[in-house]
């Protein structure tokens, strides 16, 4: 299994350009999420989703935009970047039920650096 | 609102020395899941502990273990012997109520930076 993958790695914008983060996974999970990562912040949560077709907001939304079409994809869409939006952006899933020998937690992507100018 | 505080910003140790970090944690719920994850300067993260709110023994793994105390809220870290790779920087979390994967996604602390000196 590659786990959850994130493209791309890094990326640099301009104000006002969109773009959308993708995020996978092959673990066959219900829950994905979106946070991220500001220097002395801690990791803050965007927008979750509990399984396809169903997405909700997390602590800082604002500015972001998902959709969960089936259950290995979660992309993170930005309609209009502003430099607020510079970050380390990670994407998680786990699962919804704990199965016999399941570690229940969350498996984190390998982040995508944005920069906005 | 769930909340997680982690009020050592850095600490800096020397090799071997023993380190504990703190994590105080606030919620309504009275099923919970903590998380303690690293996050080394390559930039991922690292999943190390996962507690129920219904299992406060504490655990120890090699040199790392835990101390659940629901009485006062948290659930500290320590690492024993602290080595070089250590260094990084890890951070506590908490999940509220119907999953402990965190359906709702995971509040994070701000993060202690560990600092081990050679």
């Amino acid at each position: 299994n590659a786990g959850v993958t994130q493209t791309p790695k890094f990326q640099v914008l301009k104000t006002g350009q969109s773009m959308t983060l993708q995020c996978a996974q092959d673990m066959n999970h219900e829950y994905m999420s979106w946070y991220r990562q500001d220097p002395g912040m801690g990791l803050r949560l965007i927008h979750y989703s509990v399984g396809a077709g169903i997405t909700d907001q997390g602590e800082v939304p604002n500015g972001y935009n998902v959709s969960r079409s089936t259950t290995e994809d979660f992309p993170l869409r930005l309609l209009s970047a502003a430099p607020s939006q510079t970050s380390v952006y990670f994407c998680a899933s786990s699962y919804s039920n704990t199965g016999a020998g399941r570690q229940e937690t969350q498996y984190f992507g390998p982040g995508t650096r944005l920069l906005v100018l | 609102a769930q909340k997680v505080t982690q009020a050592q910003t850095e600490i800096s140790v020397v090799e071997k020395e023993d380190v504990t970090l703190d994590c105080v944690y606030e919620t309504r719920d009275t099923t919970y899941y903590l998380f303690w994850y690293k996050q080394p300067p390559s930039g991922e993260l690292v999943f190390l502990i996962r507690r129920n709110s219904f299992d406060e023994q504490n655990e120890i793994s090699g040199r790392y273990s835990w101390n659940f105390q629901k009485s006062t809220s948290s659930f500290n870290f320590t690492i024993t012997a602290s080595q070089v790779v250590d260094s990084a920087v890890y951070f506590c979390a908490l999940s509220e109520g119907r999953s402990g994967g965190g359906a709702d996604g995971l509040t994070f602390g701000k993060g202690t930076h560990l600092i081990i000196q050679p």
